[in-house]
């Protein structure tokens, strides 16, 4: 069974500082990997799908890479802004056909803090 | 395009009343997912449709879940009756073709 983790659950940081969220899971078999943010009171919102044939994606102030073999997944937050401050969540996809692989498998959470 | 539409936004009911929930996904997507999240359990997801039939049910946490898709552009989650331990945000989704998941905003429902 696939299990998602992120660590720290929790971040504080300061304007300006570039920081790093950490996701993990314990089967490599992944159709694909997906980094959500969600904002208090509201649904998840889509910032960056990587595929298992790719090592990263990228978006604006945001990269994000994964290492299958190792089970791991990074979202790198460049200049971080107060406006950044929200939950941050991964999820899998499993790989194979047909089976369940429609069904995401989400980590917890890392709720960030940016400090102006 | 609007989004997920859910409603109602947040639902307050006492114990062994029935809660309906519902859901318009956004339009042309062919695949509709019910999620339950809660600060123990995290995301849950409670039931798949595609093509507006329940492929995975298997989510759904006792008999008086139920969820229906009688057409594109509309589904429905009931709870009858509620309890008190099914307090939680329940989030629609639906899927692009790409895999993109798009998120409503949720239905924060409260038993007493």
């Amino acid at each position: 069974k696939q299990e998602v983790t992120q660590i720290p659950a929790a971040l504080s940081v300061p304007e300006g500082e570039n920081l790093v969220l950490n996701c993990s899971f314990t089967d490599s078999a992944i159709y694909n990997l997906q980094w959500f943010r969600q904002d208090p009171g509201k649904g998840l919102t889509s910032l960056l799908l990587i595929q298992s044939s790719q090592r990263e994606q990228t978006s604006g102030r945001l990269n994000a890479s994964l290492d299958k073999s190792s089970g791991r997944s990074t979202l790198y937050i460049a200049a971080s802004q107060p406006g950044d401050s929200a939950t941050y969540l991964c999820a899998v996809r499993p790989g194979g056909s047909g089976g369940s692989n429609y069904k995401l498998t989400f980590g917890k959470g890392t709720l960030l803090t940016v400090n102006p | 395009d609007a989004g997920v539409i859910q409603s109602p936004r947040h639902e307050v009911t006492e114990m062994g009343q029935e809660v309906t929930l519902r859901c318009k996904p956004i339009s042309g997507h062919n695949s509709l997912f019910w999620y339950r999240q809660t600060m123990m359990r995290g995301l849950e997801l409670l039931i798949y449709f595609n093509n507006n039939v329940p492929i995975d049910d298997s989510g759904m946490p006792e008999d008086r879940f139920s969820a229906k898709m009688p057409n594109a552009s509309f589904s429905t989650l009931k709870i009858q009756p509620s309890e008190p331990r099914d307090s939680a945000v329940y989030f629609c989704a639906s899927r692009t073709e790409t895999d993109t998941q798009y998120f409503g905003p949720g239905t924060r429902l409260t038993v007493l």
